[in-house]
């Protein structure tokens, strides 16, 4: 059965740290490896992950994708309150079918 | 460019009835898919559908179907409605291969009581 794991599920930081989230997978299809942020309702789109070793950088967010060693993690630096929400990692195993971790719910405190 | 446009946003129905939800994909997106989202699962897939076809379905009982129109909008129903149907049910669509970014919509609020 398809599986993906996300860890922390929850995570407490000041404003200003750097966090690390991460995300292993065990699926037979692999296409791509995606990365949302969920604040309250809809889940919007930060990366989109299908090569190994090459980072995906946006503002303050970064990612990158291990296809070897079957993870990816996302870092976000220097954190700041509107950054709290909950990160979904998904991948993509086909006919657009994502397999969604449980999500890290992420509390940014000023 | 609009987003992904669900409708309605909230509903609130008894056991036993039937519910239609609605989803309207970006412009030119010809894929919509329909996930499941409950604190206790997390977000699960229920089906995906592309050019009025539906390619892929997920693990959930008939009672639960969806269909596409020619224009690519997409309807999801749910009949014999149970406690445990209540949940936030999201719409994503996603343009055509190779990059398939899945957008998603605000979702419908589905309380059943």
């Amino acid at each position: 059965e398809d599986k993906v794991v996300q860890s922390p599920l929850s995570l407490v930081v000041h404003e200003g740290d750097t966090v690390t989230l991460n995300c292993s997978y065990e699926v037979t299809n692999f296409r791509s490896l995606l990365w949302y942020k969920q604040e309250k309702k809809a889940p919007t789109f930060l990366f989109m992950l299908t090569s190994s070793g090459i980072e995906k950088k946006s503002g303050r967010l970064s990612s990158i994708l291990d296809k070897k060693e079957l993870f990816s993690i996302l870092n976000i630096t220097a954190t700041q309150t509107g950054d709290s929400a909950v990160y979904l990692c998904a991948v993509n195993s086909g006919a657009q079918k994502l397999v969604f971790g449980q999500g890290t719910r992420l509390t940014i405190n000023p | 460019k609009a987003g992904v446009t669900q409708t309605p946003r909230y509903l609130i129905k008894t056991r036993g009835q039937q519910v239609t939800l609605s989803c309207s994909p970006i412009s030119g997106h010809r894929s919509v898919s329909w996930y499941q989202q409950t604190p206790g699962q997390g977000l699960q897939f229920l089906f995906e559908y592309f050019s009025e076809t539906q390619r892929n379905k997920g693990n959930f009982p008939g009672r639960f179907s969806g269909r596409q129109f020619s224009n690519s909008r997409s309807e999801m129903n749910v009949s014999t409605l149970e406690l445990g149907d209540s949940a936030l049910y999201l719409c994503a669509s996603s343009s055509p291969s190779p990059d398939e970014k899945l957008f998603f919509g605000s979702g419908t609020q589905l309380s059943v009581l």
